[in-house]
């Protein structure tokens, strides 16, 4: 029964690959986010999602894309996969845009090679 | 400059002190969490805050709105509170986060 669950946990793979990761959340809410957190521990906002409305932060390269098939799931495409990429990647969402609560995923360590 | 700013940035601490974070932001902001990740990487939203002081156990959060600043205590720290603290704020349309205070509680 988790809340906000991403898959897989840990991903390796290679320079130049395409990856997704998936995320789903039970929780009814109507705003899902990609955030990265780099080596250093900072999280950073990549996207946010809301009823069909795509946020995106415009330092984000456009070799990432997320994909949200309905309102429960956003999936995040990585294309053309470079060593800058390997951080850990957290799912989250939230209802009414955030200001109201806030679940995060448990993380995908991404590491490319 | 970061719009959130957290202090300090490391923090050690003998088992059972009592432990102040804090948390100043620059932006205008509708609600205030502060979020918790242990080693393991795993994150777990503690409090949300648009004014006054929340209590949940041994963690206390309070928030000045005028002052845009927020703390996080802990009494009677425990080594199982080691982890790192990262305050984030909702501003117009997104989420700023700090950088995070990385506590270490010794038995």
């Amino acid at each position: 029964d988790t809340a906000v669950s991403q898959t897989p946990k840990y991903l390796v793979t290679q320079m130049g690959n395409d990856k997704s990761i998936k995320c789903e959340q039970n929780l009814g809410h109507d705003t899902m986010y990609w955030y990265k957190q780099d080596s250093k521990k900072f999280l950073k906002i990549m996207f946010s999602y809301n009823n069909k409305e795509l946020i995106i932060n415009e330092t984000v390269p456009n070799r990432f894309s997320p994909k949200s098939p309905d309102k429960a799931h956003l999936n995040l495409h990585i294309n053309s996969l470079e060593l800058g990429d390997s951080a850990v990647y957290f799912c989250a969402s939230s209802q009414v845009g955030g200001a109201y609560g806030y679940t995060f995923g448990s993380g995908t360590r991404l590491t490319v090679v | 400059k970061n719009e959130v700013e957290q202090s300090p940035q490391n923090l050690t601490a003998q088992e059972g002190e009592f432990i102040t974070i804090n948390c100043s932001y620059s932006v205008g902001i509708s609600a205030l969490h502060w979020l918790q990740q242990h080693p393991g990487g795993g994150i777990v939203s503690l409090f949300m805050l648009s004014s006054g002081k929340k209590k949940h156990g041994r963690l206390i959060a309070t928030i000045n709105i005028q002052e845009k600043h927020s703390s996080l205590h802990i009494t009677a720290s425990h080594p199982r509170d080691s982890a790192v603290y990262i305050c984030a704020v909702f501003g117009p349309s997104q989420f700023y986060f700090g950088t995070g205070t990385s506590l270490t509680v010794i038995p």
